[in-house]
């Protein structure tokens, strides 16, 4: 089936240095992704819509400075949290929609999520 | 009030026990339904669609009540395997907002032998 691979698994970082997280479709093209985040004993939050070939659509509250989405291909977004601070320890994982069944129909896959601890 | 909210437990049972777990969703244009299932530090993984029809995937039941806006998940003879959180998940109205789901807080589950 569909799978969505994300890179790294795992990230510990200073803070004030960047990070980039990769999130790809493997067997599938997807030219929209979407990133959430998730705290410790939280939901998921939805981030941002990543849209192949233009810009990124964030959710209200979400800094669109301090989170910088590339979707530079039909199987490749990125997510880059920006001058990294501790608050922004976080689970981040993407997901992708499988269109091939239909446009409102295609089944979303999750990345495996990134875990980022800024020290 | 949250979009999507869960009743957070933890619900801890004996194997072989039936629970039920509801979840109540505010957008009245919500489209789709689902409960998706997060192992521990782990990502989500989807466990079964809800429709207004009910439907039932082995000892697993979902209900959807779009009046009430209220969905439920009945498991049977639960399992060791079945301990996980347990999330309700909305998607947004459809066209281009599908895909942009939200998530309830999640139910802890536990089963014990």
């Amino acid at each position: 089936g569909a799978v969505v691979s994300q890179h790294p698994s795992w990230v510990i970082c200073k803070s004030g240095t960047s990070v980039k997280i990769e999130c790809r479709s493997l067997d599938f093209q997807a030219t929209t992704m979407f990133w959430y985040r998730q705290f410790p004993k939280q939901s998921l939050m939805l981030m941002a819509t990543s849209n192949e070939g233009s810009k990124a659509t964030y959710e209200q509250g979400v800094e669109k400075d301090k989170f910088l989405i590339n979707h530079a291909s039909l199987t490749l977004s990125t997510l880059t949290v920006t001058s990294a601070h501790p608050e922004d320890s976080s689970f981040y994982i993407c997901s992708a929609r499988d269109l091939s069944g239909g446009f409102n129909t295609g089944e979303l896959f999750f990345g495996e999520g990134s875990r980022l601890t800024v020290l | 009030r949250k979009e999507v909210e869960q009743d957070p437990g933890p619900f801890n049972v004996p194997e072989g026990a039936t629970v039920a777990f509801n979840c109540t969703y505010s957008n009245s244009a919500s489209q789709s339904f689902f409960w998706y299932r997060q192992d521990c530090r782990k990502e989500p993984k989807l466990l079964m669609s809800v429709y207004s029809s009910g439907n039932e995937d082995g000892r697993f039941t979902a209900q959807l009540n779009r009046a009430s806006q209220y969905i439920s998940l009945l498991i049977r003879d639960s399992k060791l395997s079945d301990s996980a959180t347990y999330l309700c998940v909305v998607n947004r109205a459809g066209g281009t907002s599908y895909g942009k789901l939200t998530f309830g807080q999640g139910t802890i589950l536990t089963v014990h032998p």
